[in-house]
């Protein structure tokens, strides 16, 4: 059992938009701003989408967006386009110290 | 540009042991926190381990306390990870990844296959 909880799966019609959702608890998402999400393709190293909850590194299209409320993180993508068909993981850095950095579970985006 | 890439993986019975090595370029790698982080066959991501700068603080997730050994040698630009005592849930691909921020990684390998099986 991961200790972020994402949907197993979404999906959305190209155009459409879809919201992710990560929940944690008072010690990683809800304590810390360091929230992020991760775009994965089966045999391709994760590739960092968004950081500080709503942050986006240099390249990655507007089109994704994330935002924090409570010990709930969400990401959403617009005009999804087929390309974005992938597993999102969302992670957390955590207070636990035996524990630095906690993920989700993944979610499987589909564009139908 | 920024690479990690990942070697050392492989096939090894349980209760074997492997070292997974990363080596780094296009940052100062002597400055940065370093990482391992792994994902068993139908899984999400785990944090593994994290090792300071000067390798002078290590962190490990629970599960391989007392197991795994993570160290670096700032001179070569290279990370490792040291696996003792392997089992069957060690299964997994091994990514090493460098933080921007406390938890957050910028740049990953393409990730190395350890798998435990007799």
């Amino acid at each position: 059992q991961s200790a972020l909880t994402q949907p197993a799966s979404v999906s959305g019609s190209p155009g459409q938009s879809i919201t992710i959702s990560c929940t944690g608890t008072s010690s990683d998402v809800g304590g810390y701003n360091y929230v992020s999400w991760y775009q994965h393709y089966p045999g391709k190293a994760p590739k960092l989408m968004i950081y500080e909850v709503s942050n986006r590194p240099s390249g990655v299209p507007d089109r994704f967006s994330g935002s924090k409320s409570g010990n709930t993180a969400s990401l959403t993508i617009s005009g999804l386009q087929a390309e974005d068909e992938a597993d999102y993981y969302c992670s957390s850095y955590t207070s636990t110290r035996t524990l630095d950095v906690v993920f989700g579970g993944g979610t499987k985006l589909t564009v139908l | 540009e920024v690479q990690l890439v990942e070697s050392g993986g492989g096939l090894v019975q349980p209760g074997g042991s492997l070292r997974l090595s990363c080596a780094a370029s296009g940052f100062t790698f002597s400055n940065s926190w370093m990482n391992w982080v792994r994902q068993a066959p139908g899984k999400g991501l785990e944090w593994v381990a994290n090792i300071k700068p000067d390798g002078s603080e290590k962190y490990y997730v629970d599960s391989v306390k007392g197991r795994f050994t993570i160290s670096r040698d700032n001179a070569k630009n290279s990370l490792y990870l040291l696996m003792n005592s392997l089992r069957a849930e060690d299964t997994a691909v091994y990514y090493c990844a460098k933080p921007i921020v406390p938890g957050t990684f910028d740049y990953w390998g393409q990730g190395t296959l350890v798998t435990v099986s007799s």
